[in-house]
């Protein structure tokens, strides 16, 4: 099992639409998580981190469930620049990042 | 954007040769990673330095070795190139502490033919 799974999408929305992803860890200890986003053959960049009692930043909303291990993003009003790979990063300790696989969302007009 | 340079960007190279990829940062953070990203795959940490001489493996490290003799560079080497090592290398910049996120540079294109 991988330690950090998301579902590889594609999320095809229409612009305007509300969109969630979910990320699931299997690593209890895990100490902090985060969201990247990354645009096709560039670098991941920090969307957000994502604290326990959840965080919003304009459109987007984290959400954190330690018992069920996952965490969510919510995105509100899709853009078409919202398109890209969302990237769920897990920190399980001693600096040890670990990645999903990414999920792949395509706002159309 | 954080000052992180990676050189080169792009490098086609045979099999058996070696080849070393260099990180640059005037950040002065910490802590450094070296990852590679393939299809399917999240990315993966390749080794990750905490300080100049202070380096540990990640969970792919085979194949690779790396070295960081000042704060500001990181370099990570190919003794001898093989055709699994084609991927896109990424490095990362943290303050370290699990609450810290990392900055990438924009990546290297490697071709191992």
């Amino acid at each position: 099992r991988k330690e950090v799974e998301q579902d590889p999408g594609p999320f095809n929305v229409p612009e305007g639409a509300t969109v969630a992803f979910n990320c699931t860890y299997s690593n209890s200890a895990s100490q902090s998580f985060f969201w990247y986003r990354q645009d096709c053959r560039k670098e991941p960049k920090l969307l957000m981190s994502v604290y326990s009692s959840g965080n919003e930043d304009g459109r987007f909303t984290a959400q954190l469930n330690r018992a069920s291990q996952y965490i969510s993003l919510l995105i509100r009003d899709s853009k078409l620049s919202d398109s890209a790979t969302y990237l769920c990063v897990v920190n399980i300790g001693s600096n040890d990042m670990r990645f999903g696989a990414g999920t792949r969302l395509t706002v159309k007009p | 954007d954080a000052g992180i340079t990676q050189s080169p960007r792009h490098k086609v190279t045979e099999t058996g040769t070696p080849v070393t990829l260099r990180c640059h940062q005037t950040e002065n953070h910490r802590y450094m990673y070296w990852y590679r990203q393939d299809p399917g795959h999240g990315l993966r940490l390749i080794h990750y330095s905490y300080g100049v001489k202070d380096t540990d493996k990640g969970e792919v490290s085979d194949g690779y070795s790396v070295s960081r003799s000042k704060t500001e560079d990181f370099l990570l080497t190919l003794e001898s190139a093989t055709s699994s090592q084609t991927s896109v290398y990424f490095c990362a910049i943290s303050e370290g502490g699990s609450s810290s996120p990392l900055h990438f540079g924009n990546g290297t294109r490697l071709t191992v033919t």
